[in-house]
């Protein structure tokens, strides 16, 4: 069956560093994949997508890269900052039911 | 636009008793989408909506569970009755395109004691 996961459940960082967040995904034939960030007490926050015609996809601060060979997503924020202390979730859409589908998250602790 | 507006934030209920939440989606967005989180079992789609029909609820747990959405702004969540394992957090969503970029709201907090 479809699956997304995660590599790390925990990430703590320095203020400052780059941070990289991991994704493993299943399905080779998803066509659409998304980073959500979610606060405490908050709902999860729509951060970047990408479709799988590319590899690679940059925001403000944000970069989203998608290695289809081995099936794999990351996010990567630059210069973190306290404000991006969070659970961070990726998802994929399935191909043949159309719903996306949430990984388990990845909390990220930023370090002053 | 305001956003994915819920009600209640909080809720808190007996064993027993029935719960209603509600959302509002975004105006315009046809797609309107319920899950369910939990530490255990993270995001869980329970039933989603295009054009105010309800098209897959395979998610829901159990018949105890019922939504409905009488209009393109507004549906309910319905437990009824609640049992303390529903204790979660209910998050209604809304998007343009199915299965791309949904907009959540900030989700209710249920208790059943």
């Amino acid at each position: 069956g479809e699956s997304v996961g995660l590599h790390l459940p925990t990430l703590s960082v320095q203020e400052g560093d780059n941070s990289i967040i991991n994704c493993a995904y299943s399905n080779s034939a998803s066509d659409y994949f998304i980073w959500y960030k979610q606060e405490s007490g908050k709902g999860p926050q729509f951060i970047i997508d990408i479709r799988s015609n590319m590899d690679k996809r940059q925001g403000q601060r944000v970069t989203v890269l998608l290695n289809k060979t081995v099936k794999h997503l990351s996010l990567q924020i630059a210069a973190t900052q306290p404000g991006d202390s969070a659970v961070y979730f990726c998802a994929e859409t399935g191909s043949n039911t159309g719903k996306l589908i949430f990984g388990q998250g990845t909390t990220l602790q930023v370090k002053p | 636009d305001a956003g994915v507006i819920q009600s209640p934030r909080h809720e808190v209920t007996e064993m027993g008793q029935e719960v209603t939440l509600r959302c509002k989606p975004i105006s315009g967005h046809d797609y309107l989408f319920w899950y369910r989180q939990t530490m255990m079992r993270g995001l869980e789609l329970l039933i989603y909506f295009n054009n105010n029909v309800p098209i897959d609820d395979s998610g829901m747990p159990e018949d105890r569970f019922s939504a409905k959405m009488p209009n393109a702004s507004f549906s309910t969540l319905k437990i009824q009755p609640s049992e303390p394992r529903d204790s979660a957090v209910y998050f209604c969503a809304s998007s343009l395109v199915m299965g791309e970029k949904l907009f959540f709201g900030s989700g209710t907090q249920l208790s059943v004691l």
